[in-house]
């Protein structure tokens, strides 16, 4: 099947800095990724979604100047952790879908294996 | 606003036992519906997904049902392995293409 990757898989980073990380589809080209964020024993929460070259779609409640999203290419979308807290410490991951947006086609989302951090 | 419920929350079983997980979701106008698993510390592993129009799939020793009018639907899991313990996802589509999980169910197979 189709493969997303992530990276980093592990990030610690210091209280105040940003951290970036990325979603690669690396088999094709992915017109939507989506980003989400897991507390511990919780279940996955959409954060925004993200669409080649336009702005991305934050859920309420995600503060998108916190958490910046890029989507520069088909094949490439970065989530930016600003100025990190440790509240922020989360498993977070990345979803590519390629075709049409219409759920109803059926095809499947890709899921990266996420990236966990820790800020300290 | 969607919810998606997943019982039990966890679940230890002998290995070789079939199983049921059970997913349950508020909305019934929903496009698709995907079970996923998830292993500790490792991303999603999709495992099956069922079109609105479709009300099972099956892939290998497992097997989904979906029924919408009643907002539920089932993960079967014949002769259970150690190597199927994980944290059991289901995910329904709704509103567009967003995704809509549900709490997870731990599953734990013992050898």
């Amino acid at each position: 099947g189709a493969v997303v990757s992530q990276h980093p898989s592990w990030v610690i980073c210091k209280s105040g800095t940003s951290v970036k990380i990325e979603c690669r589809s690396l088999d094709f080209q992915a017109t939507t990724m989506f980003w989400y964020r897991q507390f511990p024993k919780q279940s996955l929460m959409l954060m925004a979604t993200s669409n080649e070259g336009s702005k991305a779609t934050y859920e309420q409640g995600v503060e998108k100047d916190k958490f910046l999203i890029n989507h520069a290419s088909l094949t490439l979308s970065t989530l930016t952790v600003t100025s990190a807290h440790p509240e922020d410490s989360s498993f977070y991951i990345c979803s590519a879908r390629t075709g049409t947006l219409d759920p109803r086609s059926g095809n499947t989302i890709y899921f990266g294996e996420g990236s966990w951090l820790t800020v300290v | 606003k969607q919810e998606v419920t997943q019982i039990p929350a966890a679940l230890s079983v002998p290995e070789g036992e079939n199983l049921v997980l059970n997913c349950s979701f508020t909305d019934s106008a929903i496009y698709n519906l995907q079970w996923f698993r998830q292993d500790p510390g490792k991303g999603l592993t999709s495992l099956l997904l069922i079109q609105s129009s479709q009300r099972e799939q099956t892939s290998g020793r497992l097997n989904a049902s979906l029924d919408k009018s009643s907002g539920r639907s089932t993960l079967y899991i014949a002769a259970s392995q150690p190597g199927d313990s994980a944290t059991y996802l289901c995910a329904v589509y709704s509103s567009g293409d967003k995704l809509t999980f549900g709490t997870g169910t731990r599953l734990a197979v013992r050898p």
